[in-house]
């Protein structure tokens, strides 16, 4: 079946831009998670959903970076007035119900670039 | 909380030899220890996972192992091949209750030599 799901692929922004990234959790998948891979680095955990309801935004780096769900299934990541030091890959994962026992499957990632 | 060493950061292999990575965790809460493989371009990969109450767990050439009173684990790779290259990252979580995260180590490039 259809996994998981993020657009863009590749992003490139202007310093001080904000963007907008897309993900599309696997039907059913109740849970879906944000995480930020920098270059050579493991995985960051940015923020959960479970639900349309985010319990835990300490992840989020600053202010600047936001997250909503709707309807239960699609997430956009915001990350306002963009600096260079968010240039990352941003990977979006789901899973069928919350718990660090339940299986997360990754999305491709968006990567993004500030200049 | 849970903090995750994976060693080691690079490990260059020729095609079939066997391939190690370990990996330690501080949270003794934790129980559940996920391996994902990352190729260039694309999202982790779940590939095998362990769960505390087993010790080992096979699923072909690869394997999985736990020692919760040390806290370590490990993934084994037997009979490497070329399309085993890619990133191999380690995890650690919670089951249950509402501990929800992944902590992930760094991360290790493996490279397969024809």
């Amino acid at each position: 079946g259809a996994g998981v799901s993020q657009s863009p692929s590749n992003k490139v922004t202007e310093k001080g831009k904000d963007v907008e990234l897309r993900c599309d959790p696997i039907s059913g998948h109740t849970a879906l998670y944000w995480y930020r891979q920098s270059l050579g680095q493991g995985l960051e955990f940015l923020i959960y959903f479970q639900g349309n309801s985010a319990p835990d935004k300490s992840g989020l780096p600053s202010d600047r970076f936001s997250a909503e769900r709707t309807g239960g299934s699609v997430s956009t990541l915001t990350i306002q007035r963009t600096q260079q030091e968010d240039s990352a890959v941003y990977l979006c994962a789901s899973s069928l119900a919350h718990g660090g026992g339940y299986e997360q499957y990754f999305g491709p990632g968006t990567r993004l670039t500030v200049t | 909380g849970e903090n995750v060493e994976q060693h080691p950061s690079t490990l260059s292999v020729q095609e079939g030899d066997s391939a190690v990575i370990k990996c330690t965790y501080s949270d003794s809460a934790s129980n559940y220890f996920p391996w994902y493989k990352q190729e260039l371009g694309k999202g982790p990969q779940l590939i095998i996972d362990i769960r505390s109450n087993v010790g080992e767990k096979k699923d072909q050439r690869i394997a999985v192992t736990l020692n919760k009173t040390a806290k370590h684990f490990s993934l084994h790779i037997t009979e490497t091949q070329p399309e085993d290259s890619a990133v191999y990252f380690c995890a650690a979580g919670e089951s249950g209750g509402s501990n929800y995260k992944l902590t992930f180590g760094k991360g290790t490039l493996l490279t397969v030599n024809p």
